[in-house]
């Protein structure tokens, strides 16, 4: 039940695009299409941001948008704004019947 | 509105014991599964258990097998974690979420902070 890789740390200015990678192994992210992306402010409980790789839920703006390949999924931030500054968390299921989260990453609007 | 909201958390000493409990409103309690979901002071997430809509099927993380165990009241839209021979490193925030389509985390709560210190 290792963590999955996260990059530390991300950062954009406001309207560029910015990626975030998470990497799991062929026993989670590579097994399922089961990848969601949590977006936390800080003192906030998490935030579902995308779920089964690349869907978002009601209310979260198409500028977040999730994809996958192979043990790798990603997020994608585009129109990068001051309020998207937060951590960053994926999670995956297992085929242990558990879930895994990501280590997370920060992202700084510059 | 769905609302999930914890209580329980505190101080305890190593080796010591208490009981979360996450009382839940605004949707149907008995037809999800639910979850824990663990933070320690300026660290990442951590799943420690998730538990079926009547109880019968349990997960939880290594870390925690044998100490922590998760159940439900349906009857009381209530979910619960015991947790037994408390370390330190199970200092942490403790969320409670809803588990859908079987791994996305839907809605959280708030947290409880648990603190394990002599």
């Amino acid at each position: 039940q290792s963590a999955l890789t996260q990059p530390a740390s991300v950062s954009g200015s406001p309207g560029q695009s910015i990626t975030i990678s998470c990497t799991g192994t062929s026993s989670d992210v590579g097994a399922y299409n089961y990848v969601s992306w949590y977006q936390q402010h800080p003192g906030k409980a998490p935030k579902l941001m995308i779920y089964e790789v690349s869907n978002r839920p009601s209310g979260v703006s198409n500028r977040f948008s999730g994809s996958k390949s192979g043990n790798t999924a990603s997020l994608t931030i585009s129109g990068l704004q001051a309020e998207d500054e937060a951590d960053y968390y994926c999670s995956s299921y297992t085929r242990s019947s558990t879930l895994v989260f990501g280590t997370g990453t920060k992202v700084t609007v510059l | 509105e769905v609302q999930l909201v914890e209580s329980g958390g505190g101080l305890v000493q190593p080796g010591g014991s208490l009981r979360l409990s996450c009382a839940a409103s605004g949707f149907s309690f008995s037809n999800y599964w639910m979850s824990w979901v663990r933070q320690a002071p300026g660290k990442g997430l951590e799943w420690v258990a998730n538990i079926k809509q009547d109880g019968s099927e349990k997960y939880y993380v290594d870390s925690v097998k044998g100490r922590f165990t998760i159940s439900r009241d349906n009857a009381k839209n209530s979910l619960y974690l015991q947790m037994n021979s408390l370390r330190a490193e199970d200092t942490a925030v403790y969320y409670c979420a809803r588990l859908v389509a079987v791994a996305t985390l839907d809605y959280w709560g708030q947290g409880t902070l648990v603190t394990v210190s002599s």
